[in-house]
């Protein structure tokens, strides 16, 4: 029962490089969310999806970009990355709104110089 | 604007005591209430939650408490083992942030032998 699993759990990036934070889900949820943790400023919610085809906004979404062209994935694309992206980022998943009880992944822990 | 709020970083009780963790919000529109548990290099686990209609929420060893006048929400662990020390995180939804989650900052708990 793997859960919500994240790929890879480091990197180091080069400024204005590229890359893809991987996320997949094997619980067939509906939701999925991505999030950034930062000292001292808990998580903070950068992308989420309702359904395969379906993404939105969240609190901080400058320099990232999503799609869920499935319900099991929900890629995480950093676009130009910048050492103020350097965190820890977190996927989840939540079988529905309204409860919205969310599992986590393990993260990735990301460092951008 | 944090509107959720930790503002105790850090917490330190003896082995067996309780521990009681506190939560602010201003959004009078948050309905449902959660607390994560987080260890280090893990994705944060659901503990407990609460929605606006009750006012107390017990699980074993943890129980929420809700003061909806006051915004207030404070998780208590009785009693505290070593193996609670983690970091705790309170979390927020409702309104127009339905599906989403607003967490605090996260208080770290260590539970002394």
């Amino acid at each position: 029962n793997a859960g919500v699993t994240q790929t890879p759990k480091f990197q180091v990036l080069k400024t204005g490089q590229s890359m893809t934070l991987q996320c997949a889900q094997d619980m067939n949820h509906e939701y999925m969310s991505w999030y950034r943790q930062d000292p001292g400023m808990g998580l903070r919610l950068i992308h989420y999806s309702v359904g395969a085809g379906i993404t939105d906004q969240g609190e901080v979404p400058n320099g990232y970009n999503v799609s869920r062209s499935t319900t099991e994935d929900f890629p995480l694309r950093l676009l130009s990355a910048a050492p103020s992206q350097t965190s820890v980022y977190f996927c989840a998943s939540s079988p529905g709104l309204a409860k919205n009880i969310q599992y986590f992944g393990a993260g990735t822990r990301l460092s951008v110089l | 604007d944090q509107q959720v709020k930790q503002n105790s970083p850090s917490l330190s009780v003896q082995e067996g005591r309780i521990s009681i963790l506190n939560c602010d919000y201003t959004n009078s529109m948050f309905d449902y209430f959660l607390w994560y548990k987080k260890y280090p290099a893990e994705g944060p686990t659901f503990l407990i939650s609460i929605s606006s209609i009750k006012d107390k929420n017990e699980d074993g060893r943890f129980t929420v408490f809700l003061n909806k006048s006051a915004k207030h929400l404070s998780l208590h662990i009785v009693p505290s083992q070593p193996g609670d020390s983690a970091v705790y995180f309170c979390a927020a939804s409702g309104g127009t942030s339905y599906g989403k989650l607003t967490f605090g900052q996260g208080t770290i708990l260590t539970v002394h032998p």
